[in-house]
């Protein structure tokens, strides 16, 4: 299974900030994931980040508020940008399993946002 | 959105068997995942299924019946380790979408 890291693990931010949180992997990978946990919830996925091209986002998520990079197949980042209150939540992203035939995904640690 | 539902808490005695179900709609289905994840950690995998049956490994088995949108999960022999929350997830595509989850709570 693939190792993975987040940056940073949690953040306090202020109102109408951004904040880039960025994944890493320790080896290639071909599909990347960023989901978003809010309290007491499960998992929403927000976007697939594509290697070389735009993210992909999901229904209610959106490329002004989530931008997503994805410059090679080991790294992406996610900015939650002009933060409000209710962007308070844990952001994981997740990788596919290489090797296997099915689309199992490793979550990284997530990062633990509170926006005052 | 993909209907994912399973009960929100369950409780069940260490060395008992307990038992987590969960249904979906059956458009766009390809696999049923199942994750746990500890208070404050990131899910783990557990198990997938893709063809209706059971899928034994170790303590846990996981059920799937793809015409009835449905599956489970079944925890053996009871750990107090394996208090945690369950995510029920169906594939769709590359991606997962996953149900609230269900916190399980074993006791002495």
């Amino acid at each position: 299974s693939a190792v993975i890291s987040q940056k940073p693990s949690r953040d306090i931010c202020q109102r109408g900030t951004s904040l880039t949180i960025q994944c890493q992997v320790d080896s290639q990978v071909t599909m990347m994931f960023w989901y978003r946990q809010q309290p007491g919830q499960s998992l929403t996925l927000i976007a697939t980040a594509n290697q070389g091209s735009e993210a992909t986002y999901e229904s209610g998520f959106v490329i002004d508020k989530f931008p997503i990079s994805r410059p090679n197949l080991t790294f992406s980042t996610l900015t939650v940008s002009n933060m409000s209150p209710e962007d308070s939540s844990i952001y994981l992203c997740s990788v596919d399993s290489v090797g296997a035939s099915y689309n199992e995904q490793f979550f990284g640690p997530g990062t633990r946002l509170t926006v005052l | 959105g993909q209907n994912i539902d399973q009960p929100t808490e369950m409780t069940a005695t260490e060395g008992a068997i307990v038992q987590i179900n969960c249904t979906y709609q059956t458009s766009g289905f390809n696999g049923l995942f199942w994750y746990q994840q500890h208070a404050g950690e990131a899910p783990t995998f557990l198990s997938y299924n893709v063809l209706d049956g059971l899928e034994e490994k170790g303590r846990f088995s996981s059920f799937l019946s793809r015409s009835k949108g449905y599956s489970y999960l079944l925890l053996k022999e009871l750990q107090m380790k394996d208090s945690a929350s369950y995510l029920c997830a169906k594939g769709s595509g590359y991606a997962l979408n996953f149900g609230k989850g269900t916190s399980l709570l074993v006791t002495p």
